[in-house]
C-alpha cells in the first residue's frame, strides 16, 4: 500500500530552526510537495522537489532523497505565524497526490 | 500566481436540503479538479477527482449519489451535497491542477465551511 509518515506534532521556539521529516512508500514517484495549512484555512503551497537535493526558498528549505524515500522541510528564524500544520504529499505514478496526515507545529515565545 | 476561488466560504443549511459549492480557477485552465473534506483536527481526505467533460472518480466510501460533482468547463467544478445531514458538516476544500503539461501542483481554494442543523 501507499504510506506517508510524518510526526504528528512538534514544538519549537521563536527564532529557532525546526526540521519536519517525511518518509514515504508509494507506487511510483513524480515529486514531493510541502504545504502549509493554518487552522481553519486551506493549504498553501510551499515547495516541490522532484530531484535529490536541497531547495531553498527564503526561510524555508526542502530536501529530498529518492533512494531513501525521505524528505524534510527546514524552517529557519521561526516566527509565531509559522504555527500551522505542514503537509507532505507525494505525486505517485498515476500523478495522484498521496497526502500525509500533517505535522502540527507549535511555536513558543 | 494561480488563484482558485470557492463559493460560498461558509453555509448553514437545514437537514434534508441540498447545498452547492462552486470552485473556479481564475487565471488558468484546470482539466482536473479535486474535492477534499476535512474534519476538525484531521487530515485532508480526498473525496473525488473531477475531470472536465467526464464523470468524476470517487474515492472508496464516498457516495457518488450524495456528493454530486459537475466539471462542466475548464475553470469551474461544482460539488452538490444532497439531502445534507449533520454528519456532513465539515470543511470542504477544492483544488485545481493546471492543464499545461508537466505542471502537477494543486492550487487550493479557500474552503467552504458547511454546517448542517
Amino acid at each position: 500500500g501507499q504510506n506517508i509518515d510524518q510526526p504528528t506534532e512538534m514544538t519549537a521556539t521563536e527564532g529557532a530552526i525546526v526540521q519536519i521529516n517525511c518518509t514515504y512508500q508509494t507506487s511510483g514517484f513524480n515529486g514531493l510537495f510541502w504545504y502549509q495549512q493554518h487552522a481553519g484555512e486551506a493549504p498553501t503551497f510551499l515547495s516541490y522537489n522532484v530531484l535529490d537535493g536541497l531547495e531553498e526558498k527564503g526561510r524555508f528549505s526542502s530536501f529530498l532523497s529518492r533512494s531513501k524515500g525521505y524528505s524534510y522541510l527546514l524552517l529557519k528564524e521561526l516566527q509565531m505565524k509559522d504555527s500551522a500544520s505542514y503537509l507532505c504529499a507525494v505525486l505517485d505514478s498515476n500523478y495522484q497526490l498521496i497526502w500525509g496526515a500533517g505535522t502540527k507545529l507549535i511555536i513558543k515565545p | 500566481g494561480a488563484v482558485v476561488s470557492q463559493h460560498p466560504s461558509w453555509v448553514i443549511c437545514k437537514s434534508g436540503t441540498s447545498v452547492k459549492i462552486e470552485c473556479r480557477s481564475l487565471d488558468f485552465q484546470a482539466t482536473t479538479m479535486f474535492w477534499y473534506r476535512q474534519f476538525p483536527k484531521q487530515s485532508l481526505m480526498l473525496m473525488a477527482t473531477s475531470n472536465e467533460g467526464s464523470k468524476a472518480t470517487y474515492e472508496q466510501g464516498v457516495e457518488k449519489d450524495k456528493f454530486l460533482i459537475n466539471h462542466a468547463s475548464l475553470t469551474l467544478s461544482t460539488l452538490t451535497v444532497t439531502s445534507a445531514h449533520p454528519e456532513d458538516s465539515s470543511f470542504y476544500i477544492c483544488s485545481a491542477r493546471d492543464s499545461r503539461e508537466g505542471l502537477y501542483e494543486q492550487y487550493f481554494g479557500p474552503g467552504t465551511r458547511l454546517t448542517v442543523t
